[in-house]
């Protein structure tokens, strides 16, 4: 079977750093995705990694190690618009994705 | 800018209806998936496509069948709907290579009466 793990719920302060963790299990590993989706818009692609390590991409950077099944989405400098649900997926055979059921960020001020 | 277009954003039908949902993708992509997203469920996989006249199933087929007789289109149909299948269904597509990421419609919420 497949099983993602991340946190329901988060909540940071605006201009703080917050890291988003998933786990996974899954029967194979070709990669890990991370999607925003702003409520009630659809979700937009944010990061891929497939090998090990930190890959920085502006404020956002997000980690993989595949030893673990573990991956992280770190946030840096939030701002209000980042208020957002968070959404880790694997890519466990040629194409399709499996989604975690998403962390929902909220930022204050 | 990849553009993904799902033909309804709200739409109501009853208990034993026949759906059409329809999405239709303007970049050429080779790969196309229809969704259902639920609260506490997460986006859940039904179908997906990596070419015309082909099919997979994906986590949750059941209730569902799909048809891509063009590239650019991919049409998901409730054979005869039922109340568990209300619900966010978003469209989405993708070049072949499976790096490549995901580009999703805005959703059609479908509410089964």
């Amino acid at each position: 079977g497949q099983n993602i793990d991340q946190p329901t719920e988060m909540t940071a302060t605006e201009g703080a750093i917050v890291q988003i963790n998933c786990t996974y299990q899954t029967s194979g590993f070709n990669g890990l995705f991370w999607y925003q989706q702003h409520a009630g818009e659809a979700p937009t692609f944010l990061s891929y990694n497939v090998l090990d390590g930190l890959e920085e991409k502006g404020r956002f950077s997000s980690f993989l190690s595949r030893s673990k099944g573990y991956s992280y989405l770190l946030l840096k400098e939030l701002q209000m618009k980042d208020s957002a649900s968070y959404l880790c997926a694997v890519v466990p055979g040629a194409n399709n994705l499996f989604f975690g059921t998403g962390t929902r960020l909220t930022v204050i001020p | 800018d990849v553009k993904v277009t799902q033909s309804s954003r709200y739409l109501v039908k009853r208990t034993g209806e026949k759906v059409f949902l329809e999405c239709v993708q303007d970049m050429d992509h080779e790969n196309m998936f229809w969704y259902r997203q639920d609260p506490g469920l997460g986006l859940r996989l039904i179908y997906f496509s990596y070419d015309v006249k082909m099919k997979e199933k994906g986590d949750i087929p059941e209730g569902y069948s799909v048809s891509r007789e063009k590239k650019e289109r991919f049409s998901l149909i409730l054979e005869s709907a039922s109340t568990n299948q209300t619900s966010m269904y978003l469209c989405a597509s993708s070049l072949h290579d499976r790096d490549q990421p995901q580009h999703f419609g805005d959703g059609t919420r479908l509410s089964i009466l």
